[in-house]
């Protein structure tokens, strides 16, 4: 399988621990990019990398969030002090560009449920 | 600011009738991109089409077809022959050129139903 790849697919937390999640990109993309998706909406932007180097950071992003994406391969995305709002589906998606935008091939997800 | 409207929340159909999701957005850009994904219940969004601000020709992929019209800021997507298979959420989303990061900006997604 060589799609952008995410684990777990699915966690259960209780308000208050860290939780991590990983996403691994399809291997020559040097994009990547990770969204939230609550019930009922589209997924909205979170932040993103271009090689290892974090570029952007939405306001959705909060100081409890962190990403990371070392040796610009996988990245990791932390949660802290996890709340019952950070329940949703943490979407992962994968990028080749090259100046123009380009399709974002995109994860099964990390689906958080926060207890 | 982008914005993506995908005014339809739920549209259901009978398998074989046609069926047309529409998608309005707007930017200040005159470069951008415009992305129809579909999320089936499995849940993973699958890419289906790519549209850049200057090339307005309809495109036809078997019984998919996309209209975008850049007078009315539209770009919306028709399946011919609708199948049960159809069945998922589709998502229209737009991307700046001079946002670097060309992050996606989605619409709140239409939920298709056909019934067989």
């Amino acid at each position: 399988d060589t799609g952008v790849s995410q684990d777990p697919r699915h966690k259960i937390t209780k308000r208050g621990q860290n939780v991590t999640f990983r996403c691994d990109p399809i291997s020559e993309h040097n994009r990547l990019y990770w969204y939230r998706q609550t019930l009922g909406q589209g997924p909205e932007f979170l932040t993103y990398f271009q090689n290892e180097a974090q570029l952007e950071k939405s306001r959705l992003l909060s100081d409890r969030f962190s990403a990371e994406r070392p040796k610009g391969s996988f990245s990791t995305l932390e949660i802290q002090r996890t709340e019952q709002g950070d329940s949703a589906m943490y979407l992962c998606a994968s990028s080749l560009e090259q100046g123009s935008s380009y399709e974002q091939y995109f994860g099964p997800g990390t689906r958080l449920t926060v207890t | 600011a982008q914005k993506v409207t995908q005014a339809q929340t739920e549209i259901s159909v009978v398998e074989k009738e046609d069926v047309t999701l529409d998608c309005v957005y707007e930017t200040r850009d005159t470069t951008y991109y415009l992305f129809w994904y579909k999320q089936p219940p499995s849940g993973e969004l699958v890419f289906l089409i790519r549209r850049n601000s200057f090339d307005e020709q309809n495109e036809i992929s078997g019984r998919y077809s996309w209209n975008f019209q850049k007078s009315t800021s539209s770009f919306n997507f028709t399946i011919t022959a609708s199948q049960v298979v159809d069945s998922a959420v589709y998502f229209c989303a737009l991307s700046e050129e001079s946002g670097a990061n060309s992050k996606l900006t989605f619409g709140k997604g239409i939920t298709l139903s056909v019934r067989p």
